[in-house]
């Protein structure tokens, strides 16, 4: 079973200020997917990346694939109440369409 | 339009009850999951379907099973309902390696 660490387990921070949530393995996937998880509701997809040192931009989100393809971050910058939430990691090993979702970073933005 | 429903939304039951929650997706997709999520929010595969093979996680117990009407349908049939499967229950479809969830069942079983 490959298992996915997520860092920080808990975030809390001033509306404007940036933070770094990491998603780290010791395996080596074929793509890496962050969504988030808003109260009541199921997960959305955010982004997927594929290739070893990708970067990819949503507004203020930048979400990187670690080169060897074992660990991701996504870093958000002035960030906002809107951005609360549960974000999760989630990976797909080599020939498999079954999805391996790390524990989770609940964020919390005070105004 | 709802992409992925669930019913019901929230599911209060004695043990060793039998209960069915219900997974419809509008997508035209492939493969159907089916997860849990436990109170510390970690979201485990319990099921996947595709094309009438189905995958099962070995953790999950046999008093689970998800029954597949046809391809828009995942249903999920739990016998004998036991403390330990409180939790939310999401149905999810993809047809490549996005993956569309459902709003969630919460289970509580008393």
């Amino acid at each position: 079973t490959q298992l996915l660490e997520q860092s920080p387990q808990f975030l809390s921070i001033q509306e404007g200020e940036n933070l770094t949530v990491y998603c780290n393995s010791s395996s080596v996937f074929s793509s890496l997917q962050w969504y988030r998880q808003e109260p009541g509701e199921g997960p959305v997809l955010l982004v997927t990346v594929v290739t070893g040192g990708e970067v990819k931009k949503l507004k203020r989100l930048t979400f990187q694939f670690g080169d060897a393809r074992k660990d991701s971050s996504l870093h958000i910058t002035a960030a906002q109440t809107g951005d609360t939430g549960l974000y999760l990691c989630a990976a797909l090993g080599a020939g498999s369409y079954q999805l391996t979702f790390g524990k989770g970073t609940k964020l919390s933005v005070i105004p | 339009d709802t992409a992925v429903s669930q019913t019901p939304k929230y599911l209060v039951t004695q043990m060793g009850n039998d209960k069915s929650i219900k997974c419809e997706q509008n997508l035209g997709h492939d493969t159907m999951y089916w997860y849990k999520q436990d109170s510390k929010k970690f979201l485990k595969i319990m099921f996947s379907y595709n094309n009438k093979e189905l995958i099962i996680n070995e953790t999950v117990p046999n008093r689970f099973s998800p029954k597949s009407p046809d391809k828009a349908h995942l249903n999920l049939h739990i016998n004998s309902l036991e403390l330990g499967d409180s939790a939310v229950y999401f149905c999810a479809s993809s047809k490549l390696h996005e993956q569309f969830f459902g709003p969630g069942t919460r289970l509580t079983v008393l």
